[in-house]
């Protein structure tokens, strides 16, 4: 059971590429997030899915896209990166009847 | 809209005193409540967390939350810190009414000195 996978675990990118950061659990929760953390403003949901087909944005969605077509991955598409996207990202699962989040390691991005 | 504030950015305490670390909340119900723990270079894990029922809530590692409606508050305790302890802790708070968004604070980092 690995529970919350991310990769890669680091990544840099030139402004303009674009690259997709992978998440993915074993754990069948319905309920997958995405969440960038910057120095002194804490943690910010991007994007959530609460089931396969189902994706809504979070607080700070633009630049990034998702979707969900299996309920063990949660992608997450920068199309055109940016150096304002240099951030360390966070996937985060749980059950949609269990409010407790289980999060994946992290994935550092440096956008140059 | 859901807030939660984290008034001390940096808190340094000596191994095997108390702890305290302070959190407010901004909700117009119950809210639910939770500390994270974030080691370097690691992801979050759950310390503990606040759904309903007793105010005093035990956690893992030792620590232990009070839900205060009257202060809006959700302070994080622990009687003696270990060097171990050393982290970044993260105070959240979620909707009770579907919503699923989970909003945090901007975290308080604990350094302990021998």
């Amino acid at each position: 059971n690995a529970g919350v996978t991310q990769t890669p675990k680091f990544q840099v990118l030139k402004t303009g590429q674009s690259m997709t950061l992978q998440c993915a659990q074993d754990m069948n929760h319905e309920y997958m997030s995405w969440y960038r953390q910057d120095p002194g403003m804490g943690l910010r949901l991007i994007h959530y899915s609460v089931g396969a087909g189902i994706t809504d944005q979070g607080e700070v969605p633009n630049g990034y896209n998702v979707s969900r077509s299996t309920t063990e991955d949660f992608p997450l598409r920068l199309l055109s990166a940016a150096p304002s996207q240099t951030s360390v990202y966070f996937c985060a699962t749980r059950r949609l009847d269990v409010y407790e989040q289980y999060f994946g390691p992290g994935t550092r991005l440096t956008v140059t | 809209a859901q807030s939660v504030t984290q008034p001390d950015i940096h808190i340094t305490v000596s191994e095997g005193a108390s702890l305290e670390l302070r959190c407010n909340y901004s909700y117009g119900a119950t809210p639910y409540l939770f500390w994270y723990v974030q080691s370097p270079g690691q992801g979050l894990q759950l310390l503990l967390k606040y759904f309903s029922g007793d105010t005093l809530v035990q956690g893992i590692k030792g620590f232990e939350a009070e839900f205060k409606r009257s202060q809006s508050s959700f302070n994080l305790r622990k009687p003696s810190v270990h060097w171990s302890d050393a982290a970044e802790y993260f105070c959240a708070v979620g909707s009770t009414f579907g919503n699923e968004k989970l909003t945090f604070g901007t975290g308080t980092r604990l350094t302990i000195i021998p």
